[in-house]
C-alpha cells in the first residue's frame, strides 16, 4: 500500500520569503499522480499544485513549484514570496495512475504553516 | 457551476443516533469519493461510488457506516448509532467520467457526537 509522510508538523514563514515542506511518499508502482492540497482554516481543500510522475520536468504555479525527484520518492513544495493568505496546513497526496479503477488519494498528515507580517 | 455543496456543515449528535451527511457532486460529475479527518491528521479515504454503484469501500468501516449514491439525488453516508471516536470532519470529492481526471472537494461536514 501507498503511504505519504509529511515530517514537518509546523513551519514558519515570514512574509515575501520562500519556504520549502517536505514529503516523501513510497510505493511499488511506475505511474502515479502528486498533489499539494491547501487547507485555510474554513476547512475547504483546495487544489495547489499537481505532478505527473512520468513527467521529469517539475510543476510550476505561480510562487508554488515542486522539486520532484522519482528516485528518491520525494516531491516537496516550494512557496516563494510568501503571502499571509498561504497561512494553512498543507498536504501532499498520493493518487495511482489508475485505468478504471479507484482514483483515491492517499494524504500525508498535513504541515502547518504560519506567516509571520 | 456550483462546486461540491455538502450538507449539513455542522452536525450534533448524541451517542447511539443516526448521522446522515449529504453530498450534491459538480453538475457533469459521476464519480463521488468520502474522506473522513480526524482532528491533527490528514484526509482518510473511505468509500467510492459512481452511480448506484460501490466501486471501493475498502476504507469503510465495517460495521455501522453504509453510503450510497443513488441515480437521483445527492450521495449520502450514514452512520448509524454513532460514538465518540465518530467525531471527525467528512469530506466529499468529486469528479467526472473519466480516466485520471481531477477530483474537487467541498467544505465537508463537521460531525460532533456528545
Amino acid at each position: 500500500a501507498q503511504t505519504v509522510t509529511q515530517s514537518q508538523p509546523e513551519m514558519s514563514v515570514q512574509e515575501a520569503e520562500t519556504v520549502t515542506l517536505s514529503c516523501t511518499y513510497d510505493t511499488s508502482e511506475s505511474d502515479y499522480y502528486l498533489f499539494w492540497y491547501k487547507q485555510p482554516p474554513s476547512r475547504q481543500m483546495i487544489l495547489v499544485i499537481r505532478q505527473e510522475a512520468y513527467k521529469q520536468q517539475n510543476a510550476t504555479e505561480n510562487r508554488f513549484s515542486v522539486n520532484f525527484q522519482k528516485a528518491a520518492k520525494s516531491f516537496s513544495l516550494k512557496i516563494s514570496d510568501s503571502q499571509l493568505g498561504d497561512a494553512a496546513m498543507y498536504f501532499c497526496a498520493y493518487r495511482s495512475f489508475s485505468q478504471g479503477g479507484s482514483e483515491k488519494l492517499v494524504f500525508g498528515k498535513g504541515t502547518k504553516l504560519t506567516v509571520n507580517p | 457551476n456550483a462546486g461540491v455543496m455538502q450538507n449539513p456543515r455542522h452536525l450534533v449528535r448524541r451517542r447511539g443516533q443516526e448521522a446522515r451527511l449529504r453530498c450534491s457532486p459538480m453538475k457533469g460529475h459521476s464519480h463521488v469519493y468520502w474522506y473522513r479527518q480526524l482532528p491533527e491528521e490528514g484526509l482518510k479515504f473511505m468509500v467510492y461510488l459512481q452511480k448506484e454503484n460501490i466501486i471501493d469501500e475498502s476504507g469503510m468501516p465495517k460495521e455501522r457506516f453504509s453510503a450510497e449514491f443513488p441515480k437521483e439525488g445527492p450521495s449520502i453516508l450514514r452512520i448509524q448509532q454513532v460514538v465518540r471516536g465518530d467525531s471527525a470532519a467528512y469530506f466529499c470529492a468529486s469528479s467526472p467520467l473519466g480516466v485520471n481526471t481531477e477530483a474537487f472537494f467541498g467544505q465537508g461536514t463537521r460531525l460532533t457526537v456528545v
